[in-house]
């Protein structure tokens, strides 16, 4: 079993649906990171939180440490948020990646 | 600024052959990382240089060597290539020296074909 497990692996959405993705992890960390890959491979950080809730424009992600659960929520999704989500974990020595989220986000 | 850069964006080698993947950032971070992407696998990271000066080996190091030049540029190398090392490689850097709580800054990927 992976260390940082994300679902759904593949999501599609139509424009300004309300988008959640999630992410669990089996290890005590001490921050999660939500990344975005842009369909060319770019890789761009969005999110690095430890407790609670943080907000971006459209974006918010949640942690639940008792629970060692997080969820990324895109609000009034656009084609342009078409790309693959990817959840990481940090504990004090190494950053431990998900496998990400493949988004499609249709007009 | 140009954030992080990679050369080159891509590139086939036959088994065997070396090569080097050049990464630069121009932030002034002291941190730079050496991750390998593969279908159905996160992001691994390979080697990090924690502050100039300074590597360390990562989750899969083997078959890597990696130099940091000077504060800007952190290089990989692949000395005898193979097929298994068929992947694509992101450089990133964080304003450290090394914290694994710092956001990281990736640059755009190299795609590497080992034949």
């Amino acid at each position: 079993k992976n260390e940082v497990e994300q679902s759904p692996q593949n999501l599609t959405a139509q424009e300004g649906e309300f988008i959640t993705i999630n992410c669990s992890y089996s290890v005590g960390i001490s921050a999660l990171h939500w990344l975005q890959q842009h369909p060319g491979g770019g890789i761009v950080s969005l999110f690095m939180l430890s407790s609670g809730k943080k907000k971006h424009g459209r974006l918010i992600a949640t942690i639940n440490i008792q629970e060692k659960h997080s969820s990324l929520h895109i609000t009034a999704s656009h084609p342009r948020d078409s790309a693959v989500y990817i959840c990481a974990v940090s504990d004090r020595s190494r950053l431990t990646f998900g496998e990400g989220t493949q988004l499609t986000v249709n007009p | 600024n140009a954030g992080v850069t990679q050369t080159p964006k891509f590139q086939v080698l036959k088994t065997g052959q070396s090569m080097t993947l050049q990464c630069a950032q121009d932030m002034n971070h002291n941190s730079m990382y050496w991750y390998r992407q593969d279908p159905g696998m996160g992001l691994r990271l390979i080697y990090y240089s924690a502050s100039e000066g300074t590597t360390d080996k990562g989750e899969v190091p083997n078959g890597y060597n990696v130099s940091r030049l000077n504060k800007r540029e952190f290089s990989l190398r692949l000395e005898s290539a193979a097929p298994s090392q068929t992947s694509v490689y992101f450089c990133a850097s964080s304003e450290g020296p090394y914290t694994i709580q710092e956001t990281q800054y990736f640059g755009p990927g190299t795609r590497l074909l080992v034949l």
